[in-house]
């Protein structure tokens, strides 16, 4: 099992409100992801970081926004909540192996969220 | 476009039998392969990581093959537990970035009978 942590594990809000999603590894790895999933649809990467202070736009747009002031804390806020933001937000982590070793994404149990 | 699909879409079968789900790609350049396991409500594990240069890898009742001439690989999962109920989700990573960029597949949902 993988030491990535993610809270609130289920969120119901109402639109407009401001949320943020927490994830947390005591792993140690440098590089931490955000994904995005529907029922029954791939993963869409949306925000990813390659340390501390370093984060960067994935590939499926989004309106909301991440952080990294620690290596080992990686928060994603949306600022006005959305039902088109209702789905289910998994976050990651991997390491940066030596040349040649392909690293191994570690996955937190994800935050549904639904927007009312 | 480089792309992941992924057959059956969903499978069921009685527990103790054999299965084997289907993953074709066409991401290029290619780096790596891999399978992961996804419970419902969960986060993805991973089950097997091949490179272009392996063609199968085990994990217990798990094996993995790769043909990376035809872009093909497939999952085989033998005598079936109840716990395989998951979704079984094919990921190819390429080399066009350093971030080594991941393709996923929309999974098989696998449901195991007693």
């Amino acid at each position: 099992e993988a030491d990535i942590y993610q809270t609130p594990r289920y969120l119901v809000i109402g639109t407009g409100k401001k949320i943020t999603l927490e994830c947390s590894q005591t792993m140690g790895h440098d590089k931490m992801y955000w994904y995005q999933q529907d029922p029954g649809m791939e993963l869409h990467l949306i925000h990813y970081s390659y340390g501390v202070n370093s984060t960067e736009k994935g590939d499926l747009s989004s309106e909301s926004t991440v952080s990294r002031i620690r290596t080992e804390h990686f928060p994603l806020t949306l600022e006005s909540a959305r039902p088109s933001h209702t789905s289910q937000y998994l976050c990651a982590s991997s390491d940066t192996l030596t040349s040649g070793n392909p690293d191994t994404q570690y996955f937190g149990p994800g935050t549904r969220l639904t927007v009312l | 476009k480089n792309q992941v699909e992924q057959s059956p879409q969903s499978l069921i079968i009685l527990e103790g039998k054999n299965c084997t789900l289907q993953c074709n790609y066409t991401v290029s350049p290619f780096s790596n392969l891999r399978w992961y396991k996804q419970d419902t409500g969960r986060g993805p594990v991973s089950l097997t990581i091949m490179t272009f240069s392996e063609n199968t890898k085990s994990n217990g009742r798990y094996t993995a093959t790769l043909d990376a001439d035809t872009k093909q690989s497939s999952l085989h999962i033998t005598a079936s537990q109840l716990s395989d109920s998951a979704s079984y989700i094919c990921v190819v990573s390429d080399r066009g970035s350093t971030l080594g960029r991941l393709y996923f597949g929309r999974g098989t949902q696998l449901t195991v009978w007693p």
